[in-house]
């Protein structure tokens, strides 16, 4: 069964900083995608990167980066540069291949505090 | 590119009484996903659906809880005789089909609906 686990409840940064926010995940299928998504205050949610598991390289859209350590079933956000308009709620989700291919489910998210 | 969207914003009931929410999901999205997000907590999913048909609906809570997409576009998440553990926010959640190979691609969220059953 899917399973995505995130451990940190809330994260307290200085601004400009760097940032990693954990995310374990459990699957049975050899196939499956890994997402990163924003809450914001406002109760938005939006897509900010994806890790494909078949891929080797660590996925990087501006300063989000992903550090994909497949053996352990880690996904881990790395937030480069923090600034004030990053904090919000960070949900690791995943979504299997066929036939659980259209099922995604989220972690519990990670609280992320930019102080100036 | 207009976004999902959602209504009501916000609904308050009381106990016993029913609801239906309504969601608009992007042109071209076949994947329609309904998640319940209680108060400081991730999104946990209800039912999803391809086009017109149900995937899978097994995590709805109970028989109360039911929905539809009647022409694989718009839908409708309706609860009956509410209860007050079903306060939180219910999002609707759009993906375009899978790629070649089974690629995969990202939900779009709309804004939510906030529940409050007294």
């Amino acid at each position: 069964a899917q399973k995505v686990t995130q451990t940190q409840t809330s994260i307290s940064v200085m601004e400009k900083t760097t940032v990693t926010m954990d995310c374990v995940y459990e699957t049975q299928d050899s196939s499956y995608f890994l997402f990163w998504y924003k809450q914001t205050a406002s109760g938005e949610i939006v897509f900010l990167i994806r890790q494909d598991s078949y891929k080797k390289e660590n996925a990087t859209v501006g300063h989000y980066s992903l550090n994909f350590q497949k053996p352990k079933s880690s996904i881990g956000l790395i937030i480069t540069a923090t600034q004030i308009e990053d904090s919000a709620v960070y949900f690791c989700a995943m979504r299997e291949g066929p036939p659980n291919a259209y099922k995604v489910i989220f972690g519990k998210g990670t609280h992320l505090h930019v102080l100036p | 590119e207009a976004g999902v969207t959602q209504s009501p914003r916000y609904a308050v009931l009381q106990e016993g009484q029913a609801v239906s929410f309504w969601c608009d999901p992007i042109s071209g999205h076949d994947t329609l996903y309904w998640y319940q997000q209680p108060r400081d907590q991730g999104p946990q999913l209800l039912v999803y659906f391809r086009d017109e048909a149900v995937i899978d609906n097994s995590q709805l809570p109970s028989d109360r809880f039911s929905a539809v997409r009647p022409k694989g576009t718009n839908s409708t998440l309706k609860i009956q005789s509410a209860k007050q553990g079903d306060t939180a926010t219910y999002l609707c959640a759009s993906s375009y089909p899978l790629g070649l190979g089974g690629a995969s691609y990202e939900q779009y969220f709309g804004p939510g609906t906030r529940l409050t059953v007294l």
